[in-house]
């Protein structure tokens, strides 16, 4: 049973650019998640898509969007780069409609910007 | 609103001592409580979940019950191993539907020693 997978591992990006991150969820699942964890940190929530729409949103800028396909594989896109864009970038599986929500995660992509 | 409040690290002890990570929360609703484990350069691992008062979760040796009276949901080991080493989030989730961010605290560095 394959589990998250995320696509870039890493990535290096200057200031202005921007990036494409790549999610693949649990087979099964349906609801993708987005999590940003800086340096040191807990992760913090982005976004979350379910049934190709975004269902809720955390405290980020519209610099930070993203798509969710129909095979329930998702994107996170993030324009303008940043040097506080640098972090590790999460991608979090979960079925909708049972396992109390639980969420799987990713290995993550690793976005540095110069 | 919500949020998570870890035990401040990092943590160092030696192989088979008794370990306790400190967890409390606030939150508006009834949470679902997890802690999830982060080894060197990974993405995050579920440990363990409770969705409801008094329930246990448990799981390679790690436990922790969910509190109610107390707000807490704290984490125990009674024999911690070299392999235990890594970082442990303690987060939690309103467990509605459409409202399944997870909210994580700052984690906690563990490192057992020989």
């Amino acid at each position: 049973d394959a589990g998250v997978t995320q696509s870039p591992t890493h990535l290096i990006k200057t200031r202005g650019q921007q990036v494409t991150l790549r999610c693949s969820p649990k087979s099964g699942h349906d609801t993708v998640s987005w999590y940003q964890q800086a340096l040191g940190q807990g992760p913090q929530f982005i976004f979350q898509y379910y049934e190709e729409e975004e269902r809720q949103r955390g405290n980020f800028p519209d610099r930070f969007s993203g798509h969710q396909f129909p095979n329930y594989s998702s994107e996170l896109n993030v324009n303008a780069l940043l040097l506080g864009d640098s972090a590790l970038y999460l991608c979090a599986s979960s079925l909708a409609a049972g396992g109390r929500y639980t969420q799987y995660f990713g290995p993550g992509t690793r976005l540095t910007v110069l | 609103g919500d949020s998570v409040t870890q035990m401040e690290g990092p943590v160092t002890l030696s192989e088979e001592a008794f370990l306790t990570i400190n967890c409390t929360y606030t939150a508006t609703g009834y949470p679902s409580l997890f802690w999830y484990v982060q080894y060197p350069g990974e993405g995050l691992q579920l440990l363990l979940k409770a969705t409801k008062a008094d329930d246990k979760g448990s799981n390679k040796g790690f436990e922790a019950t969910y509190r109610k009276e107390t707000t807490s949901f704290h984490l125990e080991k009674g024999s911690v191993q070299v392999s235990d080493s890594a970082v442990y989030f303690c987060a939690l989730m309103l467990s509605n539907f459409g409202n399944e961010k997870l909210t994580f605290g700052t984690g906690t560095r563990l490192t057992i020693i020989p």
